[in-house]
């Protein structure tokens, strides 16, 4: 595998269930992001990884919760969501996220995400 | 505050037409421009950047060039393919904008033979 790598690429769940999102990437970069994007909407930044620490929170609801077990692996927990939160979620890397190079950054597919 | 706008789609083009997506931009100090791209079922991309004022990013076949007295950041390629079709998003981001990237909206293309 190269790349940016997400699992699943669509996921359905109802409002009461729990599942997670998984990316990995294989670039050897110490720096990870998940992304929301809906339809109209510009990519909304939701958290940032940088060496397994978390450096951003963009005022995310708790019922989005990340973790970051080593620089290659980001999940995204899911709980309790609402219609709303149907969206794509995107997983990137960079090799840092500060300077210049936060600005290489590389995306995986995607996981469809529908919230009945 | 740091935004970027760019023209709505979605855009039809006949095959070989002239493509022009406007983008630009709102920034304190002087960000990094870059120009994504997003295949049907697939992540985005990066397809260009351009990182001072004057510089002119370039990629199979697309070009754009970062105007700071515009504040603008416009796509163009001479002749667009089948293949083009894609969603396009400008983005800046910079030494003011913490570990933020800011994305346009995007705009969708479609090229017709």
């Amino acid at each position: 595998e190269t790349g940016v790598t997400q699992t699943p690429r669509h996921l359905v769940m109802g409002m009461t269930n729990k599942k997670s999102l998984k990316c990995e990437q294989h670039l050897g970069h110490n720096a990870m992001y998940w992304y929301k994007q809906s339809a109209k909407k510009p990519l909304e930044l939701m958290f940032v990884y940088n060496f397994k620490e978390q450096t951003e929170n963009n005022s995310v609801p708790s019922r989005f919760s990340p973790e970051c077990p080593n620089s290659s692996h980001l999940f995204l927990h899911l709980h309790t969501l609402q219609p709303e939160d149907s969206a794509l979620y995107l997983c990137a890397s960079s090799p840092t996220s500060s300077g210049r190079a936060k600005d290489e950054q590389y995306f995986g597919p995607g996981t469809r995400l529908t919230v009945t | 505050g740091n935004s970027v706008t760019q023209m709505e789609g979605p855009v039809t083009l006949s095959e070989e037409a002239f493509l022009t997506i406007n983008c630009t931009y709102t920034a304190t100090g002087y960000p990094s421009l870059f120009w994504y791209v997003q295949y049907p079922g697939e992540g985005l991309q990066l397809l260009l950047k351009a990182t001072k004022a004057d510089d002119k990013g370039s990629n199979k076949g697309f070009e754009a060039t970062y105007r700071k007295e515009t504040t603008s950041f416009h796509l163009e390629k001479g002749s667009v393919q089948v293949s083009d079709s894609a969603v396009y998003f400008c983005a800046l981001s910079g030494p003011n904008t913490g570990n933020q990237f800011y994305f346009g909206t995007g705009t969708s293309l479609t090229v017709i033979p």
